[in-house]
């Protein structure tokens, strides 16, 4: 059974970057069949897909256009986590950030992590 | 990107009754090439993530009741709740994963008349 544990601070100033974590468990960051997501749910924007990596033979992104000039999702496989960083954030990126597998071989989001509620405020 | 645009944005059903939910892709989701339509439904209880209900559109999800099925194809889809109960209470979406960026409708919002 796959679970992601997310991890990362709640509280991010104006301008700085907000950097979550998630770890996983009973699959790995580097399978050939999965890819690994961050979604954000805010009441202004709904649910937005932010992100994926995957490994094939090599690594590769897709990042939504909306931050794809702020966003950076970086695998480690050594311990089978991924993370989010958004730079120069302010209040609109104020929402629940969510990690998600994307579904080998298929594309449906599942399992989801708990979520983390990120405040952007000074 | 692929507009998904659900209707209604909220809906009150009594128990018992039918609920149908509808989700419009701006573009095609069908893939040709294995026919199949790359759609989703959730489902999202307050404080929780979305939960997979039915994907490829009409497949449902292991362990998901059999009153949830989903139908469509193309651009069109629906989801239909055959007799609501009152743990159906909850927030719908859908979501293509025809390509990226994946995008997700504005939900709607599923209640007790």
């Amino acid at each position: 059974q796959v679970q992601l544990q997310q991890s990362g601070p709640g509280l991010v100033k104006p301008s700085q970057t907000l950097s979550l974590t998630c770890a996983i468990s009973g699959d790995s960051v580097a399978s050939k069949s999965a890819a690994w997501s961050w979604i954000r749910q805010s009441p202004s924007r709904g649910l937005e897909w932010l992100g994926r990596t995957y490994y094939r033979s090599k690594w590769s992104y897709d990042f939504a256009p909306s931050v794809k000039s702020r966003i950076t999702i970086t695998p480690d496989t050594s311990k089978n986590q991924f993370s989010l960083h958004l730079s120069s954030v302010t209040p609109e990126d104020t929402a629940i950030y969510f990690c998600a597998r994307v579904k080998p071989l298929a594309g449906w989001l599942d399992p989801w992590g708990p979520g983390t509620l990120v405040t952007v405020s000074s | 990107d692929i507009v998904m645009t659900q209707s209604p944005d909220s809906l009150a059903v009594s128990l018992g009754e039918r609920a149908t939910i509808n989700c419009k892709s701006s573009q095609t989701v069908l893939y040709s090439s294995d026919n199949k339509n790359y759609l989703t439904w959730y489902q999202q209880k307050p404080g929780q993530p979305p939960k997979v209900l039915i994907y490829w559109a009409s497949t449902r999800e292991s362990g998901v009741p059999d009153r949830f099925s989903g139908s469509g194809s193309g651009t069109d889809f629906t989801l239909t709740i055959s007799s609501l109960q009152a743990e159906d209470v909850a927030i719908y979406y859908c979501q293509q994963y025809y390509n990226a960026p994946y995008t997700f409708g504005q939900g709607t919002k599923l209640e007790i008349k």
